[in-house]
């Protein structure tokens, strides 16, 4: 069966300070790769995706990039972080072709720019 | 354009109550639906789905939506609430063909369950 990881769960950085959150797709090849971003009392913000290796999309032009070194690894980075990087960030994965099963989400990593 | 609109943000009930979560949504094409539900610090996870057939489908936790095609909707319900209901729904729709960044999710319903 498939699982998705994301670490870490909770991470308090200072201002200024580098970001490297991680997250791997385990029983499935070739994913559909997402990166979201929930601030305190908002919904869904879509950050980034990907369609495979080294190919990413940007939604939304910010502080923030990815990156997709390996076929089920997707990393979300940051070189100076802001304090309105805050949020709860949410990795996702889908199929590539055939029917659409919806998404399947990680359990998040909560991140405090203090 | 896609679009998904959940108009209530935060839903107060007793528990032992019924739940109705209402979603509508704009589409172009026959929509696949579905709804998340996010319990606090965690991620979403799949309650249930249409893609055809019986426009009354059933979920996890005693969940059930009813796809309406004339009035775009995609409610959710549960005859009785428990305590461990609350958390942030989310209401989502999509083509019938998976794709990338292809399926819209609405803003979230918060609810509280009371005692």
């Amino acid at each position: 069966s498939q699982t998705i990881h994301q670490w870490p769960a909770t991470l308090v950085q200072p201002v200024g300070s580098p970001l490297s959150l991680e997250c791997t797709v385990e029983g499935t090849s070739n994913p559909n790769l997402y990166w979201y971003r929930q601030a305190a009392g908002r919904g869904l913000q879509l950050l980034f995706y990907s369609v495979g290796i080294g190919q990413i999309s940007s939604e939304v032009p910010q502080n923030l990039s990815a990156s997709r070194p390996q076929d089920r690894q997707f990393i979300l980075s940051s070189k100076k972080l802001l304090l309105s990087d805050s949020g709860f960030y949410l990795c996702a994965w889908s199929v590539t072709t055939g029917t659409h099963y919806g998404y399947t989400f990680g359990s998040g990593t909560r991140l405090t720019v203090v | 354009a896609q679009s998904v609109t959940q108009p209530d943000i935060h839903i107060t009930v007793s528990e032992g109550a019924s739940l109705e979560l209402r979603c509508n949504y704009s589409y172009g094409a026959t929509p696949y639906l579905f709804w998340y539900v996010q319990s606090p610090g965690q991620g979403l996870q799949l309650l249930l789905k249409y893609f055809s057939g019986d426009t009354l489908v059933q979920g996890i936790k005693g969940f059930e939506a009813e796809f309406k095609r004339s009035q775009s909707s995609f409610n959710l319900r549960k005859p009785s609430v428990h305590w461990s209901d609350a958390a942030e729904y989310f209401c989502a729709v999509g083509p019938r063909r998976t794709g990338a960044n292809n399926l819209f999710f609405g803003t979230g319903t918060r609810l509280t369950v009371i005692p």
